[in-house]
């Protein structure tokens, strides 16, 4: 079964830095990838997704991710954390021909004023 | 706001009971999920609808059930219920049946808390 891992169940950054949040899948075929937000008390929100078209994807907010087959990674960037980023990122892959959607467990993103 | 409605937005309930959770899609999609977030098992995969056809079903236990309406909104059902199915249910929409790139659109969740 397909699936993703996400390194680092919290991530701390300083207001104005460099976030990254790491995404590796395992797949035998490049699959399709997103990564949701969720903001406390609410639902998820998607951020971007990668469907092969290409392998740097720019989402929402200021996010972008990129497509590493080598690697099998696709991790988040922004190149400046804001407050409002603060939040719970799930990384989640859709294999071809299945459309449920399978979930890392989540990075909790601390931004540090 | 994505558009898709969950009812309620918390639900308290004794262990043994049953309850009923409601989710209305975005106004023209067809495939219904149903997601369960806990703190022990994460965000899990329950069960799809399309079209008011069951399309495919993940970890969910046999206390529980799903159906879509003609309408497209979507009911899940759990009973017998147990202190872990303490949880966040998410529904999501997305357009179509086919094809894993499709967006799919989440609700704002039911918070159920089984006393």
């Amino acid at each position: 079964a397909q699936s993703v891992t996400q390194l680092g169940s919290h991530v701390s950054v300083s207001e104005g830095a460099l976030v990254l949040l790491r995404c590796n899948y395992s797949s035998s075929v490049p699959p399709y990838l997103f990564w949701y937000v969720q903001y406390p008390n609410q639902g998820l929100q998607l951020l971007l997704k990668y469907t092969s078209a290409a392998t740097l994807v720019k989402g929402i907010n200021g996010f972008e991710a990129e497509f590493k087959k080598s690697e099998t990674s696709f991790h988040l960037t922004k190149p400046s954390a804001h407050m409002s980023d603060a939040a719970e990122y799930f990384c989640a892959v859709n294999p071809f021909g299945n459309e449920k959607l399978t979930f890392g467990t989540g990075t909790r993103l601390t931004i540090i004023p | 706001d994505s558009g898709v409605t969950q009812t309620p937005k918390h639900l308290i309930t004794a262990t043994g009971q049953r309850v009923t959770l409601r989710c209305s899609p975005r106004s023209g999609d067809l495939s219904v999920y149903w997601y369960q977030q806990s703190l022990d098992q994460g965000l899990q995969f329950l069960i799809q609808y399309y079209n008011g056809e069951e399309r495919a079903k993940g970890n969910i236990l046999e206390r529980f059930s799903a159906q879509q309406f003609p309408d497209l909104h979507s009911e899940l059902n759990l009973s017998s219920l147990e202190l872990g199915d303490s949880a966040l249910y998410f529904c999501a929409s997305s357009p179509a049946g086919g094809g894993s790139y499709n967006e799919q659109f989440f609700g704002p969740g039911t918070r159920l808390t089984v006393l």
